[in-house]
């Protein structure tokens, strides 16, 4: 059980444009899911936490201008790069927790890549 | 938030046994003990996850001291396959907020 899944795996774009990553969880429904940013060779960071049917919570330094995070059903959230820039480009990642007592599963995670 | 200290990286040969010890001197009462193992350009893997003394799956066995203060992730017979970094990380799982801040990893490298 607990399958996460995120669409697109890899995408490319260019330097002004937005671009949209899916997160899904699968076989569950998620109350909270979570988006994370990983660089080459570091650890993920947190960027936000996402509550079905209300805002989601970034942590500091993330700007929610740019990352607009959406959970609009138990089972989908996506994470909107806004006039991405090439230092955007990164590995994102995002991981899906049921409700109770229970911990997150991770999606295979998004290249995004920004020229 | 409890920080966790792990080694940075470790060696080892298949066929070996590793153990992967993590401190986290700050861990509260309601914190479990979540590890995960993540290979390159993919998402983290849940391993395992426990509270207190023993648990053991089909991959790993965590063990966890009375005081909770460190864990042990051990991994049986260890392949090249098992190279990739591993996480600690400590939270609590059952309120409505179960943030996990990632630390640095131990990156194990399996040799021949």
């Amino acid at each position: 059980g607990a399958v996460v899944s995120q669409h697109p795996s890899r995408v490319i774009c260019k330097s002004g444009t937005s671009v949209k990553i899916e997160c899904r969880s699968l076989d569950f429904q998620a109350t909270t899911m979570f988006w994370y940013r990983q660089f080459p060779k570091q650890s993920l960071m947190l960027m936000a936490t996402s509550n079905e049917g209300s805002k989601a919570t970034y942590e500091q330094g993330v700007e929610k201008d740019k990352f607009l995070i959406n959970h609009a059903s138990l089972t989908l959230s996506t994470l909107t790069v806004t006039s991405a820039h090439p230092e955007d480009s990164s590995f994102y990642i995002c991981s899906a927790r049921r409700q109770g007592r229970d911990t997150q599963y991770f999606g295979p995670g998004t290249r995004l890549t920004v020229l | 938030l409890a920080k966790t200290t792990q080694p940075i990286s470790m060696d080892s040969y298949e066929g070996q046994e590793v153990n992967i010890t993590c401190s986290h001197n700050n861990i509260a009462t309601n914190d479990y003990i979540t590890w995960y193992q993540q290979f390159p350009s993919q998402g983290p893997r849940f391993i395992i996850q426990g509270y207190k003394t023993k648990v053991t799956n089909e991959v790993a066995s965590l063990f966890i001291p009375a005081d909770r203060k460190s864990s042990t992730l051990s991994l049986p017979r260890v392949s090249l396959s098992d190279t990739a970094v591993y996480y600690c990380l400590v939270g609590d799982i059952s309120g409505g907020y179960n943030k996990l801040i990632f630390g640095a990893g131990t990156r194990l490298a399996v040799h021949p």
